[in-house]
């Protein structure tokens, strides 16, 4: 059975960092897209990062320099390492396994049940 | 990247057909066939409901179609059910190797 479980959420001040996880289980993170999805209280989904089977990944403007995606293959983790913290970053951020893939890209389908991050002085 | 422009809501009784839009751009929508739909109940994660623009994944009802006509992708709901009130979500690729989200509508049946 699929799962993702996110955790390292919580309350940073502006200007601080956070490293969020997402473990997973009954498939291999370093097989698949990963992606990064937050929501903002009360407002839309917003995309964040994606990290392909090769390595390569990408980032929405809005943190592109600030953030960082990467993943432990040997503990089957995604992470998103969150530098220079906004009050704009807060949200729920869901970690999501990509399926459906074709033409070089992947949706994502499989979600983690979000792990909260509060940016606040 | 802009977020893609979809209805804040829209409404349906029971049985009846709902179409929910979202424009994008060339650079986005127009551009690609990479085109989805997500449906959130409160307090849930998103599901993915279409992508590929009009395919679904196994297990969803053929009661959710979706289509794309230059900058401007579709979801249409038939036969509608109590259960299908959620927020739904677009979401395209983009010419930056990135994905854009619209601003989600809330389905209300009525």
């Amino acid at each position: 059975e699929v799962q993702l479980v996110e955790s390292g959420g919580g309350l940073i001040q502006p200007g601080g960092s956070l490293r969020l996880s997402c473990a997973a289980s009954g498939f291999s993170v370093s097989s698949n897209y990963m992606s990064w999805v937050r929501q903002a209280p009360g407002k839309g989904l917003e995309w964040v990062s994606v990290i392909y089977t090769g390595g390569n990944t990408y980032y929405a403007d809005s943190v592109k320099g600030r953030f960082t995606i990467s993943r432990d293959n040997s503990k089957n983790t995604l992470y998103l390492q969150m530098d220079s913290l906004r009050v704009d970053d807060t949200a729920v951020y869901y970690c999501a396994r990509d399926v459906y893939c074709g033409g070089g890209t992947c949706y994502s389908y499989y979600w983690g049940q979000g792990t909260r991050v509060t940016v606040s002085s | 990247q802009s977020a893609l422009t979809q209805p804040a809501s829209v409404s349906g009784s029971p049985g009846q057909s709902i179409t929910i839009s979202c424009t994008g751009t060339s650079s986005d929508v127009g551009g690609y066939k990479y085109v989805s739909w997500y449906q959130q109940h409160p307090g849930k994660a998103p599901k993915l409901m279409i992508y590929d623009v009009s395919d679904r994944p196994s297990g969803v009802s053929n009661r959710f179609s979706g289509s794309k006509s230059g900058n401007t992708a579709s979801l249409t709901i038939s036969g509608l059910q109590a259960e299908d009130e959620a927020d739904y979500y677009c979401s395209s690729y983009t010419s930056s190797n990135t994905w854009v989200f619209g601003g989600g509508t809330k389905l209300t049946v009525l």
